[in-house]
């Protein structure tokens, strides 16, 4: 099973909104990844967090903000978002290691009005 | 990070096979090629990763340049399901996604 799941699918919010994005893994993965990707861009990093810890934040602005409740779980807190925020959300996972494969979620449409 | 160059489009006919090339000129020896392919509005997917040798799995083959500074995902008889955009990936510390080769698959 390699299935990586994300919720919402889709998500309308306005600037002044607060909203969560989640992405769950039960593959024993230790290592989860949240990617942004504008329409006809490829993915780009946002944060990895490994073991639970965040390890990289790709400097995004402080109105994302993730967590990492256990090793299964991942979310990406929203607040004060702008319209250029707008994009499909991308969570991944790995075993950690060497190769690092990373397996993909299907992604949240965001939408900010 | 390492960088790869990748032909922005390509297009195959139904039931040929299709090469898709990739440079990466700037790999380190530790680094793995990953290819990942992505359909409209859905994730990235995962299909062949190597490091030095060629390698087969049941979507495609990896062939790896003796000097790994190129490598050729083969997908070998093209299906309409196979249109999507292909991405060449080093990992080393981390993945960066480079821009991709977007596939037509002309019936």
């Amino acid at each position: 099973d390699t299935e990586v799941t994300q919720t919402p699918k889709h998500l309308v919010m306005g600037m002044t909104n607060k909203k969560s994005l989640k992405c769950e893994q039960h593959m024993g993965h230790r290592a989860m990844y949240w990617y942004k990707q504008k329409a006809k861009k490829p993915p780009e990093l946002m944060f990895v967090y490994s073991y639970e810890k965040l390890s990289i934040n790709e400097s995004v602005p402080s109105r994302f903000s993730p967590e990492c409740p256990n090793s299964s779980l991942l979310n990406l807190h929203l607040h004060a978002l702008q319209p250029e925020d707008s994009a499909l959300y991308l969570c991944a996972s790995s075993r950690g290691g060497r190769p690092d494969t990373q397996y993909f979620g299907p992604g949240t449409r965001l939408t900010v009005l | 990070d390492a960088k790869t160059t990748q032909p922005n489009s390509m297009e195959s006919n139904e039931e040929e096979p299709v090469h898709l090339p990739c440079n990466h000129s700037t790999i380190s020896g530790t680094d793995y090629i990953h290819w990942y392919r992505q359909l409209p509005s859905q994730g990235p997917e995962y299909v062949i990763h190597g490091l030095t040798s060629n390698v087969n799995n049941r979507m495609a083959s990896l062939a790896i340049a003796e000097d790994r500074k190129s490598s050729t995902l083969i997908l070998h008889r093209a299906t309409l399901r196979d249109a999507a955009v292909y991405y060449c990936i080093l990992t080393g510390n981390q993945f960066y996604f480079g821009t991709g080769t977007s596939l037509t698959v002309i019936p």
